[in-house]
């Protein structure tokens, strides 16, 4: 089954104590995208890739760290997570070899808590 | 500033009826728009993309218009069902393809 998939699915940590969320696509994708979802401010990107080792900021990247060493991994670190991200990840691929068309698949989402 | 708004947070409407969802953007001229369905906790699910030079596609009880001079595409469920309750959002393109801007969302529900 074509599909991303993110670890873990729930997270609850204290503030400062880095942590790393997974993710990962089976649908050979170029393309690689991070997003947070925010009561009242909706999806907003905070990092994608275009291929491997090619990655660049979204609209909030600060406190946020990626890497793309492998075409199907796109994981997401936060080195010293504070309360303001708490929040709803996503992460999503897309194809890029047909142009800039190509929609974009989502992972089931990381519900993070920083205490 | 790139803005782009759904005009409601909420609709109810009883099923059967069409439900007409509003996305208003200001600012870019987007070479296309796509418009996402996502169920509370759960990732969104592609729906549709409409093209700047398509005036409507549909996708069986789905359709969505884009009129590129009001800035503003329309997504219209007909024959709604209780099972189309959800938070639909539209997104945008913004950069070549690299990044999606996307609305707050309007949540419908449709009630029986």
């Amino acid at each position: 089954e074509a599909q991303v998939t993110q670890n873990p699915r729930y997270l609850i940590t204290v503030t400062g104590k880095k942590l790393t969320v997974t993710c990962s696509q089976n649908m050979n994708h170029e393309y690689m995208s991070w997003y947070r979802q925010d009561p009242g401010l909706g999806l907003r990107q905070i990092y994608y890739s275009m291929n491997v080792e090619v990655t660049d900021k979204g609209d909030v990247p600060e406190g946020y760290k990626v890497s793309r060493k492998e075409k199907r991994n796109f994981p997401l670190i936060l080195e010293s997570p504070s309360p303001n991200q708490t929040s709803l990840y996503f992460c999503a691929s897309k194809r890029t070899s047909g142009g800039r068309t190509d929609t974009q698949y989502f992972g089931p989402g990381t519900r993070l808590t920083v205490l | 500033s790139q803005k782009i708004e759904q005009n409601s947070e909420a609709l109810n409407i009883q099923e059967g009826k069409t439900a007409t969802l509003t996305c208003n953007y200001t600012n870019y001229s987007p070479a296309y728009l796509q418009w996402y369905r996502q169920d509370p906790g759960r990732g969104p699910v592609f729906l549709l993309l409409i093209r700047e030079n398509e005036k409507e596609k549909r996708k069986e009880r789905l359709k969505v218009t884009f009129d590129t001079t009001l800035k503003q595409s329309l997504f219209h469920i007909t024959a709604s069902q209780p099972a189309d309750s959800a938070t639909y959002l539209c997104a945008l393109d913004i950069q070549a393809g690299t990044a999606l801007i996307f609305g707050k969302g309007t949540t419908l529900s449709v009630s029986s």
